[in-house]
């Protein structure tokens, strides 16, 4: 079936780095825009990232600009989400996403993977 | 940047019931509008997309309605596995907004 499996997350400091992972099944990856969106304890949904089919097209939401990379391999139907300089207020569940162009929406979501900052 | 605010933040209803949720926009919106179903610790669910049109499999008590400023999800009779938080999205070119949330509650 249809599915997004997300990895990576975990325990770590303020200012270190995690590399996130999703790993797509059951569709043609290569043929779908992806999204990253995390939502903070208690908290809202908050996305984050968008990367093209082609990987020719990368938005970012303008408070991630610079500390958050997403990047994808098509040949490993792998969706990437590095994150750098973290922060305590970055401690969220990190969700992978399909993106449908046409839609404007996310029509398929991993399970989510935590991340918490803290010293 | 366009913000997408919800109401209410909270909903208490019963089963059967028939309910609305809104979502206003601070500008008149040219992109998509989709809602989604969220239940604790798990991942949303899309509901609706591009305003109105009803994701397959999503049950059709389930609608959506609106344009410009202001978008609705409608539930026409309430069922025990309805209640969840509901959010809206818009999509425009580059940018990707979220309502900040309805929570549904069991009068």
């Amino acid at each position: 079936q249809v599915q997004l499996v997300e990895s990576g997350g975990g325990l770590v400091k303020p200012g270190g780095s995690l590399r996130l992972s999703c790993v797509a099944s059951g569709f043609t990856f290569s043929d779908y825009d992806m999204s990253w969106i995390r939502q903070a304890p208690g908290k809202g949904l908050e996305w984050l990232s968008y990367i093209s089919s082609s990987r020719n097209t990368l938005h970012y939401a303008d408070s991630m600009k610079g500390r958050f990379t997403i990047s994808r391999d098509n040949a490993k139907n792998s969706l990437y989400l590095q994150l750098n300089s973290l922060r305590a207020e970055d401690t969220a569940v990190y969700f992978c996403a399909r993106f449908i162009h046409d839609y404007g929406a996310m029509d398929v979501w991993g399970q989510g993977t935590t991340v918490t900052v803290s010293s | 940047d366009i913000q997408m605010t919800q109401s209410p933040s909270t909903l208490s209803a019963s089963v059967g019931d028939r309910v609305t949720i809104t979502c206003r926009a601070s500008q008149s919106l040219t992109g998509r509008l989709a809602w989604y179903q969220q239940k604790p610790g798990k991942a949303p669910k899309l509901l609706i997309y591009k305003a109105s049109d009803l994701e397959s499999g999503v049950p059709s008590r389930f609608s959506g309605s609106g344009s410009g400023t202001e978008f609705t999800l409608t539930i026409s009779s309430l069922q025990p596995d309805d209640f969840a938080t509901y959010y809206c999205q818009h999509y425009d070119s580059f940018s990707y907004t979220f309502g900040q949330g309805t929570k549904l509650e069991i009068k």
